[in-house]
């Protein structure tokens, strides 16, 4: 079973265009998180929700809005899409607290035409 | 802020010799400290953490790293690297709360 599932995979769109990723964990932890990766690998956080409730907001452009229905699920939905926002964005999930590691999807690559 | 460097952006060893990946960190108080794989078009899988409970870690697929306070280090380590540990290695730390903080990454080839 997978534990941290995101969808789609692979995301192709243009330039100006609205999307969707979404993300679902059955690990029944209480936190998820977004992080974006960029071309030279690196990453960072974007998002984090415990329990339904934004906890974390980092330097992110409005554009971006995440949205968590309940404690397993942690959409992200990105208003018109510009080229910077090519990126590979992962979804994880923990339990809040002390040294909980976090528990990371396949990814979704966004490419931006 | 806290902050997680990785010295060597790549690292080539050749099968059977020692793997040694570097990581510092900076944090006023003592860290989560994690370290992740990532093989090409995957997520990343945990390899290893430090919660305090014992300097000397162990983890998956025989990586062990050591966390030295006066040093402000956690470096990860495997005796005998094989060609199935080509892959990018993050360290991480555990900010107040709860997100990570990434070094930028090694990649490790293995020479056969």
């Amino acid at each position: 079973d997978t534990a941290v599932s995101q969808t789609p995979k692979y995301l192709v769109t243009q330039m100006g265009n609205d999307k969707s990723i979404k993300c679902e964990q059955n690990l029944g932890h209480d936190t998820m998180y977004w992080y974006k990766q960029d071309s030279k690998k690196f990453l960072k956080i974007m998002f984090s929700y415990n329990n339904k409730e934004l906890i974390i907001n980092e330097t992110v452009p409005n554009r971006f809005s995440p949205k968590s229905p309940d404690k397993a699920h942690l959409n992200l939905h990105i208003n018109s899409l510009e080229l910077g926002d090519s990126a590979v964005y992962f979804c994880a999930s923990s339990i809040q607290g002390g040294g909980q590691p976090q528990h990371f999807g396949d990814g979704t690559r966004l490419s931006i035409l | 802020a806290q902050s997680v460097t990785q010295l060597g952006s790549h690292v080539s060893v050749s099968e059977g010799a020692l793997v040694l990946l570097r990581c510092n960190y900076s944090s006023s108080v003592p860290p989560y400290l994690f370290w992740y794989v990532q093989y090409p078009n995957q997520g990343l899988q945990l390899l290893l953490k430090y919660t305090s409970a014992a300097t000397l870690v162990k983890g998956i697929n025989g990586f062990e790293a050591e966390f030295k306070k006066s040093e402000t280090s956690f470096h990860l380590t495997k005796p005998s690297a094989h060609m199935s540990d080509a892959a990018e290695y993050f360290c991480a730390a555990r900010g107040s709360v709860g997100a990570l903080t990434f070094g930028s990454g090694t990649r490790l080839q293995v020479q056969p």
